[in-house]
């Protein structure tokens, strides 16, 4: 999984409650992303950020934040306005610009009770 | 519209035999074109990545072509293993302001001993 880590491997949590998925990394990348994957779908971008205090929309931002404080660290927030959050959630990281090799974290999958 | 079709949506093959998962994309203007194998519960690991320029690249066991005439790409896998069995993607990136990455739906591949 190339030195990011996501936790927890599994999470849940009960509707209408906020949670936060943790993402770090030790490759010294600029760029981090956060994708959701659900089954016969492809992965579908939630944000990125390719600097530090500084982070893009995707294409289903709705319900989600992000925050960039730290290179290393790009945590995830499901907030209780996202309609449907159980799904497979995987961190990546690349350096340089979003068109570059991105590397993988093992995923947090995160059911909704 | 950008998107990226992947046959078959899975493939059950025999331990040793050979295997071709195809890959149609219609992504403009073309960047690369990478193809990604995901262990059930895990993230992505990267294969091969090739340009306009290049039509065929190899990792091992695994041989990927590209037709950027035809927009086509596979992905063969020679003396399958039991390992492989995994979900292969096909992820196209378009040479736009943000590289967008478009992300095929994967085929599943089972190896049955």
């Amino acid at each position: 999984d190339g030195g990011i880590t996501q936790s927890p491997k599994y999470l849940f949590r009960k509707e209408g409650q906020n949670v936060t998925l943790s993402c770090e990394q030790n490759l010294n990348h600029d760029a981090m992303y956060w994708y959701r994957q659900d089954p016969g779908q492809g992965l579908r971008l939630i944000y990125y950020s390719q600097i530090v205090n500084d982070f893009q929309k995707g294409d289903i931002a709705e319900g989600y934040s992000v925050s960039r404080e730290k290179k290393e660290s790009f945590p995830l927030t499901v907030t209780s306005a996202q309609k449907n959050p159980t799904a497979f959630y995987l961190c990546a990281s690349s350096q340089g610009v979003i068109g570059n090799e991105q590397f993988f974290g093992p995923g947090t999958r995160l059911t909704v009770l | 519209k950008n998107q990226v079709e992947q046959s078959p949506q899975s493939l059950i093959i025999l331990e040793g035999k050979n295997c071709t998962l195809q890959c149609n994309y219609t992504v403009s203007p073309f960047s690369n074109l990478r193809w990604y194998k995901q262990d059930t519960g895990r993230g992505p690991v990267s294969l091969t990545i090739m340009t306009f320029s290049e039509n065929t690249k190899s990792n091992g066991r695994y041989t990927a072509t590209l037709d950027a005439d035809t927009k086509q790409s596979s992905l063969h896998i020679t003396a399958s293993q039991l390992s492989d069995s995994a979900s292969y993607i096909c992820v196209v990136s378009a040479e736009d302001s943000n590289y967008q990455l478009i992300w095929g739906a994967g085929t599943k591949l089972i190896i049955k001993p």
